[in-house]
């Protein structure tokens, strides 16, 4: 099944830019890196997705590795609203079940 | 406006009582899904619905049931509830089950107690 590894806190300052490493070493070549995260007290919601190339839009950047086996969501500027925890995930290959891991818990310090 | 409601928010039950919690979403999404998240596991997904009648085991499917007779709804049943399923709920739904790139939208979230 599709497993994917991340940190389980990182702290960051406000104001300065974060990056959020995820490993995701079974992907496989048709499935699409999503992130979500999840805000205190709320259901997860959308960060970005992206497949091969780097993607931006106006949440965050996401950075993938040529060999597709890890990816960066980097936050440009991260304020106290960003605090969460954020999720990278893939689809089991062959299959349209979601797995998600335990996420990275991002605290951002005034 | 769109969105994914799930019913009720909250629900304190004992066990063996059979319950369900309602989802539905009015952006006429064919992917819904359900998950369960508990301390230190994270969000695990129960069962997926790929369109009316079209239903799926997820990663912990033991214990619930799940039915898609109508393209809004998702119901998630539990026949006889333990308090191993005491947990924080919720159904998600994306437009198209076969776009790997589609972006899931989550309800607010149920919270279970069984007792």
């Amino acid at each position: 099944d599709a497993k994917t590894t991340q940190p389980n806190s990182m702290e960051s300052n406000e104001e300065e830019p974060v990056h959020l490493p995820c490993n995701h070493s079974t992907i496989s070549g048709t499935d699409y890196i999503h992130w979500y995260r999840q805000l205190p007290s709320q259901g997860p919601e959308y960060v970005i997705h992206g497949l091969t190339s780097n993607v931006n839009n106006r949440m965050a950047s996401l950075a993938i590795a040529e060999d597709r086996k890890s990816s960066t969501l980097i936050l440009h500027r991260a304020t106290l609203r960003d605090a969460a925890v954020y999720y990278c995930i893939h689809t089991t290959s062959g299959t349209y079940k979601y797995i998600f891991g335990t996420g990275t818990r991002l605290k951002v310090l005034a | 406006e769109a969105q994914v409601t799930q019913n009720p928010r909250y629900l304190i039950t004992v066990t063996g009582k059979k319950l369900t919690v309602t989802c539905s979403q009015n952006m006429n999404h064919e992917y819904m899904s359900w998950y369960r998240q508990d301390p230190g596991l994270g969000l695990r997904q129960i069962y997926y619905s790929m369109n009316v009648e079209v239903t799926d085991k997820g990663d912990v499917p033991e214990g619930y049931k799940v039915s898609r007779k109508e393209k809004r709804n998702f119901p998630l049943i539990l026949e006889s509830p333990s308090p191993n399923q005491t947990s924080l709920y919720f159904c998600a739904s994306s437009r198209k089950y076969n776009q790997k790139s589609e972006t899931q939208y989550f309800g607010p979230g149920t919270r279970l107690l069984v007792l």
